[in-house]
């Protein structure tokens, strides 16, 4: 199997503007969850997406969104972007049950200059 | 918060050592993941321990849970200099939580030489 993807690996932007991130997960999986790294604050929870349906949701502003498609890809999108949202962005797959290993992908590195 | 700790925070080692990482949690949970991270890149998921279990094995990796000290362990044995990487533990689980969702650590930072 195919793992979890994410695209684009690399993105400079500007403050201000918006970026959409993309991410597909393993194939027969139907939980997305969304993390941000950063070497001040670690790896903090965005939100997580099943079945469609905002399912969790971390201590993020509203600038920061998501959505899950029917195929189970996932994208996040961050608008008016300021330079602390320079981070590197995970998302991980699983089938959405308890008890189970989220599957990381290899992140999207964004800069906001 | 459920947020895991790790200690030590960095860990510098030989070839053939072995490497011990100790992660500390404050509520209850589920279950216990330890991930390794590679320069930046993804986490790779390396190890899950149920709460009712106190030890798991995976090749080279040991680790062990204590529900009534909320901590785990994570030992590397005759550890390789792949083996650099940063390794987390993640909590998922329990009073107060939300399914699916994981409460990572800051990590410890092994360096292992040649």
């Amino acid at each position: 199997k195919a793992g979890v993807t994410q695209t684009p690996r690399y993105l400079i932007k500007t403050r201000g503007q918006q970026v959409t991130l993309s991410c597909s997960p393993i194939s027969g999986h139907r939980s997305v969850s969304w993390y941000q790294q950063t070497p001040g604050q670690g790896l903090q929870f965005l939100f997580e997406y099943f079945s469609e349906t905002q399912r969790n949701k971390g201590n993020f502003p509203g600038r920061f969104s998501g959505r899950q498609f029917s195929n189970s890809r996932s994208e996040m999108n961050v608008s008016t972007l300021e330079l602390g949202d320079s981070a590197l962005y995970l998302c991980a797959s699983s089938l959405g049950l308890s008890q189970e290993t989220q599957y990381f992908g290899p992140g999207t590195r964004l800069l906001v200059l | 918060s459920q947020q895991g700790e790790e200690d030590p925070q960095a860990l510098s080692i030989q070839e053939g050592e072995n490497a011990t990482m100790n992660c500390s949690y404050k509520t209850s949970i589920n279950n216990l993941q330890w991930y390794r991270q590679n320069s930046g890149r993804g986490l790779v998921h390396l190890i899950l321990i149920r709460s009712n279990e106190r030890e798991k094995h995976s090749g080279r990796l040991r680790v062990t849970l204590d529900t009534s000290k909320k901590s785990s362990s994570l030992l590397i044995t005759a550890s390789r200099a792949a083996d650099t990487a940063s390794y987390f533990c993640a909590t998922e689980g329990g009073r107060g939580s939300t399914l699916g969702r994981l409460y990572f650590g800051r990590g410890t930072q092994l360096t292992v030489w040649p």
